[in-house]
């Protein structure tokens, strides 16, 4: 069965300090997608990342990085030296092959960065 | 290129009325995929179309259903209405295809209220 858990309901910040999200999927097939998206309060989903099931290369883009480990079947997100923009509702998600549209989301992590 | 846009963006109804709602995707975009966002059960997977046929459904009573058009545009209505339907209901495009994952484009979301 395929399924997304994001263990943190919410977390609190300081600006300027790192934090990282966590996610934990499962899933059968051996081909699939993970993404992050950021939801901020205007609802709309703001994609992040996309990373494939053969592609387990850590990537970095400006203060956000990505840490993908099939071993443990995580897929964590951390922004260093966070700031105010940053708070949002962040949702990892899971796509298996041919499923096509069909995005199973986490119950999300919402992140408060307070100046 | 213009994003998804979601019509209408807000909306009122009484218990046991219908509604539809309209997503136009992106220009080009032939697969359009209907989530329902709600506090209790977070984001989840109602149904995908692709070239006005319906190629992937979630666990939703028949209340449910949608259609797409030939200019990709989709619709979805929700028949007898009740209190647990109020939600934020999000459409994401993505050029479609079958074997491959194409990243999908959120739009802002209809939110729903059920009175």
């Amino acid at each position: 069965a395929q399924k997304v858990t994001q263990a943190q309901t919410e977390i609190s910040v300081v600006e300027k300090e790192d934090v990282t999200l966590d996610c934990v999927y499962e899933t059968r097939d051996t081909t699939y997608y993970l993404f992050w998206y950021k939801q901020p309060p205007s609802g709309e989903l703001v994609f992040l990342i996309r990373r494939n099931s053969f592609d387990e290369q850590n990537e970095i883009s400006g203060r956000y990085s990505w840490n993908f480990q099939k071993s443990t079947s995580s897929f964590n997100f951390t922004i260093t030296a966070s700031q105010v923009v940053d708070s949002a509702v962040y949702f990892c998600a899971l796509s298996e092959q041919n499923q096509g549209g069909k995005l199973i989301f986490g119950q999300g992590t919402e992140l408060s960065v307070k100046p | 290129k213009a994003g998804v846009t979601q019509t209408p963006r807000y909306l009122i109804k009484t218990r046991g009325q219908q509604v539809t709602l309209s997503c136009s995707p992106i220009s080009g975009h032939r697969s359009v995929s209907w989530y329902q966002q709600t506090p209790g059960q977070g984001l989840q997977f109602l149904f995908e179309y692709f070239s006005e046929t319906q190629r992937n459904k979630g666990n939703f009573p028949g209340r449910f259903s949608g259609r797409q058009f030939s200019n990709s545009r989709s619709e979805m209505n929700v028949s007898t209405l009740e209190l647990g339907d109020s939600a934020l209901y999000l459409c994401a495009s993505s050029p479609g295809g079958t074997g491959l994952y194409n990243e999908q484009f959120f739009g802002p979301g209809t939110r729903l209220t059920v009175l």
